[in-house]
């Protein structure tokens, strides 16, 4: 079944403590990105990958960080997580940039304490 | 700046009527637009796909028009059922994709 996968899908952590959240696709999308979602702000785009090797920020990329090793993985990290990233968040994965569709993960719900 | 916005935020009609929701966007150069579903606290499904040089699309009771010239889309959907009751996003891909905030949809059984 052609899908993205984020682990966790819950996780509360301690403010400064290092993570990450995994994001897998198994269609060999180029295009992948992550997003956050908090109420009144809708879905932000926060770092996108084109490819292998190939990042950069979106709108929201401070305190984030992400690596594109391998095509189907794309893990957004946190180093030293603070309350202000406590949301939502979603990866998303697309065959290119441009016109095809964009396929999402079933979110991360983080609690930073 | 693309700029996105859905009117409007929340509505509530009773059960088994077609109903309207609306998408706006400042941009006119698109790829395509997206408008998907996301219930409480659950993850993004895909509804219909617009490409650019399309006017329309549907699938099953939902119907999605774009009139890219005006920035306007629009998703029908028919006789409104429980189970319809959710939130729903636009989603306008140019150089990157841009959400609305979406229309909270609540249907009175």
């Amino acid at each position: 079944e052609a899908q993205v996968t984020q682990n966790p899908r819950y996780l509360i952590t301690v403010t400064g403590k290092k993570l990450t959240v995994t994001c897998s696709q198994n269609m060999n999308h180029e295009y992948m990105s992550w997003y956050r979602q908090d109420p009144g702000l809708g879905l932000r785009q926060i770092y996108y990958s084109m490819n292998v090797e190939v990042t950069d920020k979106g709108d929201v990329p401070e305190g984030y960080k992400v690596s594109r090793k391998e095509k189907r993985n794309f893990p957004l990290i946190l180093e030293s997580p603070s309350p202000n990233q406590t949301s939502l968040y979603f990866c998303a994965s697309s065959l290119a940039v441009t016109n095809t569709e964009a396929f999402f993960g079933q979110g991360t719900r983080l609690t930073v304490v | 700046k693309q700029e996105v916005t859905q009117i409007p935020a929340a509505l509530s009609v009773p059960e088994g009527e077609n109903l309207v929701l609306n998408c706006s966007f400042t941009d006119s150069a698109i790829y395509n637009l997206q408008w998907f579903r996301q219930d409480p606290g659950k993850g993004l499904t895909s509804l219909l796909l617009i490409q650019s040089s399309q006017r329309e699309q549907t699938s099953g009771r939902l119907n999605a028009s774009l009139d890219k010239s005006s920035g306007r889309s629009t998703l029908y959907i028919a006789a409104s059922q429980p189970g319809d009751s959710a939130t729903y996003l636009c989603a306008v891909n140019g150089d990157k994709i841009i959400f609305g905030k979406g229309t909270r949809l609540h249907i009175l059984p």
